[in-house]
């Protein structure tokens, strides 16, 4: 089946620990995507990359980092830099085209803070 | 930041009635997005309307987008218990993409 895994589906994260979000999809999408959603509220994004080798900071890249190695892979990075991670992680991917960019989304990654 | 806004928050209706939610958006757009999520689940996209269309069907969904206002509605008629989740928009300009806060739908049975 085509579609994008993320893992794990629960994550705890201990004081001064990074921790990575894997993001993986077979639907050989060139962009991929990170949000964060926080309770209540919308998607906030984080970092996005169009193609391999690149990526671009979103509206809140503090204390986050990614790489863009492979194709198929987008993984997030929760640095101790970043004071306040408990949130809900969605990755997500796309093919970008003038005018329209549907999103297909993973099921999310619930990260919280021990 | 948030580009838009969903209004109402939160709306709970019976079975068999109708849904309205709106959206209002900042700047212009090249499309406007509508998606539903599950409780503890992704995204999933539902429909697309471009900035050059004023209304678009898909099945029990009726989206209306109106430029000039920079709002767009998302009609769900005949609704179902299943029909319960959170609705966003997203407004789409270019290589940006934003999210509003969503709508909690409570469809009771």
């Amino acid at each position: 089946d085509g579609g994008i895994t993320q893992s794990p589906k629960y994550l705890f994260r201990k004081e001064g620990q990074n921790v990575t979000l894997s993001c993986e999809q077979n639907l050989n999408h060139d962009a991929m995507y990170w949000y964060r959603q926080d309770p209540g509220q919308g998607l906030r994004l984080i970092y996005y990359s169009q193609i391999v080798n690149d990526f671009q900071k979103g509206d809140i890249a503090e204390g986050y980092s990614v790489s863009r190695e492979k194709k198929e892979s987008f993984p997030l990075t929760v640095t101790s830099a970043q004071k306040n991670p408990t949130a809900f992680y969605l990755c997500a991917s796309s093919i970008p085209r003038m005018g329209y960019e549907k999103l297909f989304f993973g099921s999310g990654t619930q990260l919280s803070v021990l | 930041s948030q580009q838009g806004e969903e209004d109402p928050q939160a709306l709970s209706i019976q079975e068999g009635e109708n849904a309205t939610m709106n959206c209002s958006y900042k700047t212009s757009i090249n499309n406007l997005q509508w998606y539903r999520q599950n409780s503890g689940r992704g995204l999933v996209h539902l429909i697309l309307i471009r900035s050059n269309e004023r209304e678009k069907h898909s099945g029990r969904l009726r989206v209306t987008l109106d430029t000039s206002k920079k709002s767009s509605s998302l009609l769900i008629t005949a609704s179902r218990a299943a029909d319960t989740a959170s609705y966003f928009c997203a407004s789409h300009n270019n290589n940006d993409m934003r999210f509003g806060a969503g709508t909690r739908l409570t469809v009771k049975p």
